[in-house]
């Protein structure tokens, strides 16, 4: 079965740019979505279709998405951003989700 | 608004049964899938079913096949989710999130755009 891979943290000051990569094989020609979650609290989505955001997103997050790894870019990061963040595509042949392992992001 | 709200904590024993609602108000019930996701504790998101609100077809992961039974009901909006046999390694969070289809090359993938609160489910002698 197709497998994600996310490194599990990644350390940014605050207002800097974090970069959270999700790995797969050729994962460019499958579409990325991404989630949120803060300790405690449900799963947001905060990236669909490799780049869009839902409008109550900040224009902050961004995201990419080519050969074998998708970015999730999250610019001017505050101390709220700080959260899990969980990379997500379908398994077209198995019609399920498949999700990475999580990258636990922390802000310095 | 949009939401999903979840059934309360559970503290079961091993090899009983638990089941868990799910329900839906502020937009098209059938219209959306509903998938459920559980997290045990200081893990990952762990995909275990979806099912059609509209004709109520299923699909199980294979890590639950047999012991877990999705259905929907249209008259309240509510989907629940049933789990049996329960082991110790099912004490987790479980969600229900709302999949809104998008298309793309390879077919169709399902974003979770609305997740319900998550309800704690212990399993413990």
């Amino acid at each position: 079965s197709y497998v994600l891979t996310q490194p599990p943290s990644v350390s940014v000051a605050p207002g800097e740019t974090a970069m959270i990569n999700c790995g797969g094989n050729n994962i460019g020609s499958r579409s990325v979505h991404w989630y949120r979650q803060r300790p405690g609290q449900a799963p947001v989505l905060v990236i669909y279709y490799d780049r869009d955001r839902p409008s109550e997103i900040p224009e902050r997050f961004s995201g990419s998405n080519s050969g074998n790894t998708a970015t999730l870019t999250i610019s001017r990061v505050e101390a709220g951003d700080e959260a899990d963040y969980f990379c997500q595509v379908w398994d077209t042949s198995g019609d399920h989700p498949v999700f990475g392992g999580g990258t636990k992001l922390t802000v310095l | 608004q949009v939401q999903l709200v979840q059934s309360g904590p559970e503290v079961k024993k091993p090899g009983a049964s638990m089941k868990v609602s799910c329900r839906a108000s502020g937009y098209n019930f059938v219209r959306y899938n509903i998938a459920w996701v559980r997290q045990a504790p200081g893990q990952g998101l762990e995909w275990m079913g979806w099912i059609s609100t509209y004709t109520g077809s299923t699909n199980y992961g294979q890590n639950v096949q047999g012991r877990v039974t999705m259905t929907t009901d249209t008259s309240t909006a509510t989907v629940y989710m049933e789990l049996k046999s329960l082991r110790s390694d099912d004490t987790a969070v479980y969600f229900c999130a709302r999949a809104r289809r998008y298309y793309d090359s390879s077919g169709h993938s399902d974003a979770f755009d609305i997740w319900g609160q998550g309800t704690m489910v212990t399993v413990s002698s």
